[in-house]
């Protein structure tokens, strides 16, 4: 069975601070993962998804297999990047998400 | 380009009444999805489309959900009777067929509490 486990509901770091949230999954198979973010106030949004390999708004994401972990890290956190953040994955070439619980991000200035 | 459109927005309704959500994808998306989000908890699928057939349903409660999209474009979901346990934020979200694994865009959602 497929599960996404974000263990920190809540991450508070202060501004200029290095984040990482973390995001382990199950699946059998190869999935393709997914960072969505949603702002106060604004709709859930795509961040990055591991087979573009870029950065957005200085956050990456680097998928690691052996460890079956998808960690969103950017290495000086903004007053902006507070929000909530869901880990997702889906099955290769398949379109459904499978989200996370979610962390709510604060950073603190 | 315009995005997902949803309504009503909030909606206040007694167990057992019924209940009809509408959306609207971004023009050309051919698949639309529906999912459920409980509070503290991450969205999960109820019900995809591909145009207007079904894809996945597999987490729809069919005894009382319903979804259709009729000429491939507007989604409705209906609940009947609700429960409470289905209060809940419904989003609505499209993406491009062109894309699989690719970007689904969200609606702003419906906040369904039951009484």
């Amino acid at each position: 069975a497929q599960r996404v486990t974000q263990p920190e509901k809540l991450l508070s770091v202060f501004k200029g601070a290095p984040v990482e949230l973390k995001c382990n999954y199950s699946y059998s198979g190869s999935p393709e993962l997914f960072w969505y973010v949603q702002y106060s106030r604004q709709r859930l949004q795509l961040l990055l998804r591991h087979i573009s390999r870029e950065s957005i708004k200085g956050f990456t994401a680097d998928l690691n297999k052996g460890e079956t972990s998808f960690h969103l890290k950017k290495p000086f956190a903004q007053e902006e990047d507070s929000a909530m953040y869901y880990c997702a994955l889906s099955g290769p070439g398949a379109n459904n998400l499978f989200f996370g619980t979610g962390t709510r991000l604060t950073v603190i200035p | 380009e315009a995005g997902v459109a949803q309504s009503p927005r909030y909606k206040i309704i007694e167990k057992r009444q019924s209940v009809a959500f509408w959306c609207n994808p971004i023009s050309g998306h051919a698949t639309l999805y529906w999912y459920q989000q409980i509070l503290g908890q991450g969205p999960k699928l109820l019900i995809q489309f591909q145009n207007n057939g079904v894809v996945d349903d597999s987490q729809l409660p069919k005894d009382r959900f319903s979804a259709e999209r009729l000429k491939g474009v507007d989604s409705t979901l209906k609940i009947q009777p609700a429960k409470l346990e289905d209060s809940a934020v419904y989003l609505c979200a499209s993406s491009s067929y062109r894309e699989p694994g690719g970007e689904q865009f969200f609606g702003p959602g419906t906040r369904l509490t039951v009484l």
